[in-house]
């Protein structure tokens, strides 16, 4: 079965352009979550989204980071302008979620991205 | 608030020998508690998780962890490491629908 996947893996932007990362879900969970990892914050969670929807988003740490989840397979976690502090290790990750599953959750290989 | 924490930075161990990876954690209730690995460039796998019964759960690669309520303890081990379980390890805690992370530690595997 195929896992997570994100697109692109790698990528290197100047500052203050745009950076689009991509996730397809495991199919038929319901849950989608975004992580960053930093060497100074370890990893977080930056939004969670429960059938399309986001529950909660609290860790997006500005209004320049915007995520989406147009159907339950794809979600798309945007930076504008992005700045070389976003520089990062991006985890997309899925699961079902239902209180006899015990909401195991899956992640993609991540995006690595450099802003200089 | 839950927290998980990896007492230990760094390990170096011989390849061969034994390797155990503490992890501690604080919830008020019963815990959903898991142990993934990170290899060099690599995403986040699951080597097992324990959300009840048996207190030793068995995992991928020959990885076993035991959870001692008694001690919040929630150990991974192996009992001989390979060269390629060099890597960083994490232990989590799932409250509700958010995995909660230690720092992590990573495993240095010396022939």
């Amino acid at each position: 079965d195929a896992g997570v996947i994100q697109s692109p893996r790698h990528e290197v932007t100047e500052m203050g352009q745009e950076v689009t990362l991509r996730c397809k879900p495991i199919s038929g969970h319901n849950s989608l979550f975004w992580y960053r990892q930093t060497m100074m914050r370890g990893l977080e969670l930056l939004i969670y989204f429960n059938n399309n929807v986001p529950i909660d988003d609290s860790g997006m740490p500005e209004d320049r980071f915007s995520a989406k989840m147009p159907n339950a397979s794809f979600s798309t976690l945007k930076i504008q302008p992005s700045e070389p502090r976003d520089s990062a290790v991006y985890f997309c990750a899925s699961s079902f979620q239902d209180r006899f599953s015990g909401n195991t959750i899956y992640f993609g290989e991540g995006s690595w991205l450099t802003v200089v | 608030a839950q927290s998980v924490t990896q007492p230990d930075i760094h390990i170096t161990v011989s390849e061969g020998a034994s390797l155990e990876l503490r992890c501690n954690y604080s919830y008020g209730a019963t815990p959903y508690l898991f142990w993934y690995v990170q290899s060099p460039g690599q995403g986040l796998q699951l080597l097992l998780k324990y959300f009840s019964g048996d207190t030793l759960v068995q995992g991928i690669k020959g990885f076993e962890a035991e959870f001692k309520r008694s001690q919040s303890s929630f150990n991974l081990r192996k009992p001989s490491v390979h060269w390629s379980d060099a890597a960083e390890y994490f232990c989590a805690v799932l409250n509700d629908y958010k995995l909660s992370f230690g720092a992590g530690t990573t495993v240095t595997v010396r022939a």
